[in-house]
């Protein structure tokens, strides 16, 4: 496996399910990103997770839950969530400021 | 707050020159980037400039940055079908690690 993984590819959910979004990065990167991209929107960053800061964006509900057990591994955890929540939810790590690598993303429908 | 506004779709013949344009409010954007998004991958960087420059050229794609109207764009020359995507614009501040992105550009190349 090489750059970025995300796994599912594609999750279908009821609103009261309990689902959990993970990303793999095998680039030896030191900062790892959650970002939502919804049609016709900005990319809108949710969580990042480095050596320096662990950034939450507050507008992020807490239905949603990072975990990021070590450098090269990044769940987001999914709970009660919402129609409005369906989106393609994409992973990107760095090492380098500013030099992303994204995954493919994980589209989540929510019925 | 940070705000970087994009046009969302653009037209083009093949062999034409495309020029995706992109403002950004922050004036403390040390760097600004544009990202690549192919149907149905995550995002992939392209190419970015520092702020003090005002030019950027590499092979087929020109960055041009006016930093007092906090003006990017990118041109395309020789717009091929392999270039139909959607481009993204994204600034970063000094020290941060995430980026602030747009809503993204859909470019459509003709044949």
């Amino acid at each position: 496996e090489t750059g970025v993984t995300q796994t599912p590819r594609h999750l279908v959910m009821g609103m009261t399910n309990k689902k959990s979004l993970k990303c793999e990065q095998h680039l030896g990167h030191n900062a790892m990103y959650w970002y939502k991209q919804s049609a016709k929107k900005p990319l809108e960053l949710m969580f990042v997770y480095s050596l320096e800061e662990r950034v939450e964006n507050n507008s992020v509900p807490s239905r949603f839950s990072p975990e990021c057990p070590n450098s090269s591994h990044l769940f987001l955890h999914l709970h009660t969530l919402q129609p409005e929540d369906s989106a393609l939810y994409l992973c990107a790590s760095s090492q380098v400021y500013g030099e992303l690598f994204f995954g493919e993303g994980s589209r989540l429908t929510v019925l | 707050g940070e705000d970087v506004e994009q046009s969302l779709f653009l037209s083009v013949r093949e062999g034409d020159s495309s020029v995706i344009n992109c403002t950004y409010t922050d004036s403390s954007s040390t760097y600004l980037y544009w990202y690549k998004q192919e149907p149905g991958a995550g995002l992939q960087l392209l190419t970015y400039i520092f702020s003090n420059m005002d030019m950027k050229q590499d092979q087929r794609l020109t960055v041009l940055l006016n930093k007092k109207d906090k003006h990017l764009s990118l041109r395309i020359a020789d717009t091929q079908t392999g270039d139909s995507a959607i481009y993204f614009c994204a600034e970063a501040e000094t020290g941060r690690r995430a980026l602030t992105f747009g809503s993204g550009t859909r470019l459509q190349v003709q044949p």
